[in-house]
């Protein structure tokens, strides 16, 4: 069975800092999906990336980059220069099947402080 | 270019009363659909999911069922309501191999 894991209940930054949220999956399958999203507080979710497992090139976008490590079955996420914009819940999630299935990381509570 | 619409944003509802929350995809064709839950400051869990007309499976064992009575709409339902079924409801839509898409969010109050 798929399981995504996300260790970091909250983390609190302050503005500038860098900041990175883990995120640990498990699959039995060779084809698979992973992404990242961003919940603000107006609670719509907003998709940031996707990398199947096939792809394990770093992926860098502004102030945004992730780690996908198949190997540790990871696939972290770093947010350089972090800004309050920053703030919010960010999910890892996982998929299956085509994309017939997803299933969320427990999500991350970013705080970033002026 | 591909929309889902939510509907409504917020409810409140008592006990016992039934619900009926609609979605709907615009701009694409065959869409995989989904029902997540997220209570408070939780994570989303899925409810349902469906991969055509008439297909649907549900995850959670609970007290809601759903219904796709077209190819791009979704609706998720109940005849009595429940405490427990307040929360944060998500409809989403993914193609094939791609990511979901998430609706707006319709936050239920049951009182």
């Amino acid at each position: 069975a798929q399981k995504v894991t996300q260790a970091q209940t909250e983390i609190s930054v302050v503005e500038k800092e860098d900041v990175t949220l883990d995120c640990v999956y498990e699959t039995r399958d060779t084809t698979y999906y992973l992404f990242w999203y961003k919940q603000p507080p107006s609670g719509e979710l907003v998709f940031l990336i996707r990398r199947n497992s096939f792809d394990e090139q770093n992926e860098i976008s502004g102030r945004y980059s992730w780690n996908f490590q198949k190997s540790t079955s990871s696939f972290n996420f770093t947010i350089t220069a972090s800004q309050v914009v920053d703030s919010a819940v960010y999910f890892c999630a996982l998929s299956e099947n085509y994309g017939q299935n997803f299933v969320f990381g427990p999500g991350t509570r970013l705080s970033v402080l002026p | 270019s591909q929309t889902i619409h939510q509907w409504p944003a917020t409810l409140v509802q008592p006990v016992g009363s039934p619900l009926s929350l609609e979605c709907t995809v615009e701009g694409t064709s065959n869409p995989n659909l989904y029902w997540y839950r997220q209570a408070a400051g939780r994570g989303l869990q899925l409810l349902f999911y469906s991969i055509g007309i008439d297909q649907i499976s549900s995850e959670v064992p609970q007290n809601l069922s759903a219904s796709r009575p077209q190819d791009r709409q979704f609706i998720l339902s109940s005849k009595k309501l429940l405490l427990s079924d307040s929360g944060f409801y998500l409809c989403a839509w993914s193609g094939l191999n791609t990511e979901a898409f998430f609706g707006q969010g319709t936050r239920l109050t049951v009182v």
